[in-house]
């Protein structure tokens, strides 16, 4: 199993559309949680941190599913600038090094107008 | 957009050249990171610095040779690279070597003839 999955899309969705990414992650200590948006061919920037108790910002949405190991990012009223991939972000004691984050491949994000 | 900075932003060699990728940070940041991004791959962390200090190598092959003169500045020298290293190499920087956010440069894209 990979330490950190996440589906590689795309996912096509109309304007105003409510979409949802999961992120699954192996191992069971990890503490911190991120998401992160990345445009083509542009670097990846922190979209939001992902807390125990779950955490919105305006149309984002993220939670946190301790007991099945995974993350998820919910988008309400996509919009065109919303397009791009959404990395998701996970440390833990990989290799004994707990500061290390491990990112996923990413989720690519397609609206449509 | 000005906070880590990469040069260059592109750049093409043959297998014999020696180069090197320039990153700043104008962050007053401790840590810095080297990351490899390819196509259809997570990206993958390379090296660590935390305070000058290399904490981090994750098992690269000696063709990379990082530095770290100072807690603004890294350095990723390329000799002898291979054609399967063409990717795009992302600086990051955090406050501390924790599992907080890490901000990126732009990218260095490295094409290997």
């Amino acid at each position: 199993r990979k330490e950190v999955e996440q589906d590689p899309g795309p996912f096509n969705v109309p304007e105003g559309a409510t979409v949802a990414f999961n992120c699954t992650y192996s191992n069971s200590a990890s503490q911190s949680f991120f998401w992160y948006r990345q445009d083509c061919r542009k670097e990846p920037k922190l979209l939001m941190s992902v807390y125990s108790s779950g955490n919105e910002d305006g149309r984002f949405t993220a939670q946190l599913n301790r007991a099945s190991q995974y993350i998820s990012l919910l988008i309400r009223d996509s919009k065109l600038s919303d397009s791009a991939t959404y990395l998701c972000a996970v440390n833990g004691d990989y290799g004994g090094a707990t500061n290390k984050l491990i990112f996923g491949t990413g989720t690519l994000l397609a609206v449509q107008p | 957009e000005t906070g880590v900075t990469q040069t260059p932003r592109h750049l093409v060699m043959g297998m014999t050249n020696k180069k090197s990728l320039k990153c700043e940070q104008h962050l007053g940041h401790n840590a810095m990171y080297w990351y490899k991004q390819s196509a259809k791959k997570p990206l993958e962390l390379m090296f660590v610095y935390n305070f000058k200090e290399q904490t981090e190598n994750n098992s690269v092959p000696s063709r990379f040779s990082p530095e770290c003169p100072n807690s603004s500045h890294l350095f990723l020298h390329l000799h002898t690279l291979q054609p399967e290293d063409s990717a795009l190499y992302l600086c990051a920087s955090s406050q501390d070597y924790s599992p907080d956010e890490q901000f990126f440069g732009p990218g260095t894209r490295l094409t290997v003839l």
